[in-house]
């Protein structure tokens, strides 16, 4: 069974820090990486995909990935409160008819 | 551009009563998927369409669970008898057919709450 899995948290950082998320997939023919933030009582809202290793940044946001150690994360920079959130990490396999695999989800705090 | 509708926003009944959601994906998305969320959990994929035919429904509970989408746009997710562990929030997503990306937009959910 292919598997998500994240750190639940709660992370909690200080204004103007940055924040680091983790996830590790087991699926080793996974290609594509989204990271999702999801607001209290929201659905999910695509802010990061990523599909090569290394690192790919926009604005605050960069991804990194290592296909090799099957491992994603998104560091969020100079962190605001209005970050706080619970961020998902979900993986797809072409191989898996597109399907997206989530993660149980990072709970982030932003303290002011 | 319009995003994924769905509805009704919130939904409460009985255990062993039915019940059924709408969703009205992007305009032209081929994929339509329905997630179960329940809370402290990432979602989890209960079936999806590809146009209106079923490309996996390997974690929809057939024996109380069925989703049609009979004219390749709308499609319905019903409940019927609802047992106590449904409760949930219940998500609708839909993506552009053939894109590598398969980058997924999600409705704002039906909240179920089953006493």
């Amino acid at each position: 069974q292919k598997e998500v899995e994240q750190n639940s948290g709660p992370l909690s950082v200080p204004e103007g820090a940055i924040a680091s998320l983790n996830c590790t997939y087991s699926d080793r023919v996974s290609q594509s990486f989204f990271w999702y933030r999801q607001y209290s009582g929201k659905s999910p809202e695509l802010i990061m995909s990523i599909y090569s290793n290394g690192d790919k940044e926009d604005g605050r946001f960069t991804a990194q990935l290592n296909k090799a150690s099957q491992y994603v994360s998104l560091l969020i920079r100079d962190s605001q409160p209005s970050d706080s959130a619970t961020y998902l990490c979900a993986v797809n396999s072409y191989n898996a008819g597109n399907m997206l695999t989530f993660g149980g989800g990072t709970r982030l705090m932003v303290k002011p | 551009e319009a995003g994924v509708a769905q509805s009704p926003r919130y939904k409460i009944i009985e255990k062993r009563q039915s019940v059924a959601f709408w969703c009205n994906p992007i305009s032209g998305h081929a994929t339509l998927y329905w997630y179960q969320q329940i809370l402290g959990q990432g979602p989890k994929l209960l079936i999806q369409f590809q146009n209106n035919g079923v490309v996996d429904d390997s974690q929809l509970p057939k024996d109380r669970f069925s989703a049609e989408r009979l004219k390749g746009v709308d499609s319905t997710l019903k409940i019927q008898p609802a047992k106590l562990e449904d409760s949930a929030v219940y998500l609708c997503a839909s993506s552009s057919f053939g894109g590598g990306e398969n980058i997924q937009y999600f409705g704002a959910g039906t909240r179920l709450s089953v006493l």
